[in-house]
This record gives C-alpha cells, structure tokens and sequence, in this order.
C-alpha cells in the first residue's frame, strides 16, 4: 500500500542534541513537507520541498534543517538552536496540481527532557 | 495573507446529537481549495473533504455535511447523528490553487460522550 512513513512514532532526547526525523513515501509524490503541531497552534510549516536537492524554509524554519537527496525522502534534524523542541511532528507529500492535496504520516513525537 | 479561523476550540455532545464545525477563511485569491481533515488520536490527518472555490455545492457522505458559503468565506462542516468514533480533532484548511502550501485552522476537538 502506498504511503508515507514516519519513524520513529516516539523519540526522546536530551537538551541539546541534535536529533533527525525520517519520513519516507511511497506514492510518487513531488513535494514534501514537515510540519510542527503544538496543542491549540494547529499545524505551522518548517520546510518544504518540491524537488529533490532543492527545499524552501516555512514559517518556522529557525533551529531545522533538512534534506532531499531522494525523491522518496526528506529527513528533518533539529538542531540544539531550536530553543522549544518537544511537539508532535508531521510530515506530508503531494503532488501539486493534483487532487486531493496533503497525504501525511502518522506524526513523531518527540521530547526533549 | 491567508488565514484560517477555527473560533471552536473544544466541542462535547452527547450521541446522536447533530455537530456543526465552523471554519472561516481569509484570501485575496479568487480561486483556491478548501479542506477538512481528522486527526484522531493516533495523530495521522485523515483527508475528509476538498472543495474547490468555483465549486459552491453543498455536499453530503454519509453522516458528514459540507456548507460553502464564498460570500461570508465559510466552510462549515456538520456531523448528523454523532457518534463516540468522531471525537477527534477537525482541522479547516486553505491551499492556493496550485497546491504549493497549505494554511490551517487551529483545529477544533470534538469529544462525542456515549
């Protein structure tokens, strides 16, 4: 069955360190996204990507980095410099244009303790 | 600017009680795409509905109704007979026609009490 994959569904990490994300999809898709969810914020982008080897920074890029070295995948790291990051992470994919829109994973949490 | 307005912020009805979500937007663009997505608890956004500006039909699947009203920019959604699976949080979105970036509401929860 095609669709995407998160992992792990829950990471913890000390202060401090960096920590990468996996999303992997299946469907062929063009783009990519992550996003951030915070409870009562709903969902803000921090990067997105449309094709492989270029990407574009969201509205909350600062302290995240990513890649997309495969069109199946875009990793995301956050860094030490992102000063709050424990938050439930979604990562998307479509193709635009094309309907229906936003397929997503089923998300990582992750805690910084 | 795009925005998306999600005034409800937590919901509870008793089963079988009818639910009306509320989403007003915010766009310069004469066309674009409005979405509804669930998000249950296990975290996934569940893709429920996709309306295109031009098209001001109301639609009904099932239990679930869409109302688009381009002249007061809402998009209201309407659970008939509510059930203990809804409870979950709704989420009202905007996309440019092209598709490229997507702008969401602040969710809405619906608890459904048995």
């Amino acid at each position: 069955d095609g669709g995407i994959t998160q992992s792990p569904k829950y990471l913890f990490r000390k202060e401090g360190q960096n920590v990468t994300l996996s999303c992997e999809q299946n469907l062929n898709h063009d783009a990519m996204y992550w996003y951030r969810q915070d409870p009562g914020q709903g969902l803000r982008l921090i990067y997105y990507s449309q094709i492989v080897n270029d990407f574009q920074k969201g509205d909350i890029a600062e302290g995240y980095s990513v890649s997309r070295e495969k069109k199946e995948s875009f990793p995301l790291t956050v860094t030490s410099a992102q000063k709050n990051p424990t938050a439930f992470y979604l990562c998307a994919s479509s193709t635009p244009g094309t309907l229906p829109g936003y397929t997503f994973g089923s998300g990582t949490r992750l805690t910084v303790v | 600017a795009q925005k998306v307005t999600q005034a409800q912020t937590e919901i509870s009805v008793v089963e079988k009680e009818d639910v009306t979500l509320d989403c007003v937007y915010e766009t310069r663009d004469t066309t674009y795409y409005l979405f509804w997505y669930k998000q249950p608890p296990s975290g996934e956004l569940v893709f429920l509905i996709r309306r295109n500006s031009f098209d001001e039909q109301n639609e009904i699947s099932g239990r679930y109704s869409w109302n688009f009203q381009k002249s007061t920019s809402s998009f209201n959604f309407t659970i008939t007979a509510s059930q203990v699976v809804d409870s979950a949080v709704y989420f009202c979105a905007l996309s440019e026609i092209t598709g490229n970036q997507f702008y969401f509401g602040t969710g809405t929860s619906l608890t459904v009490i048995p």
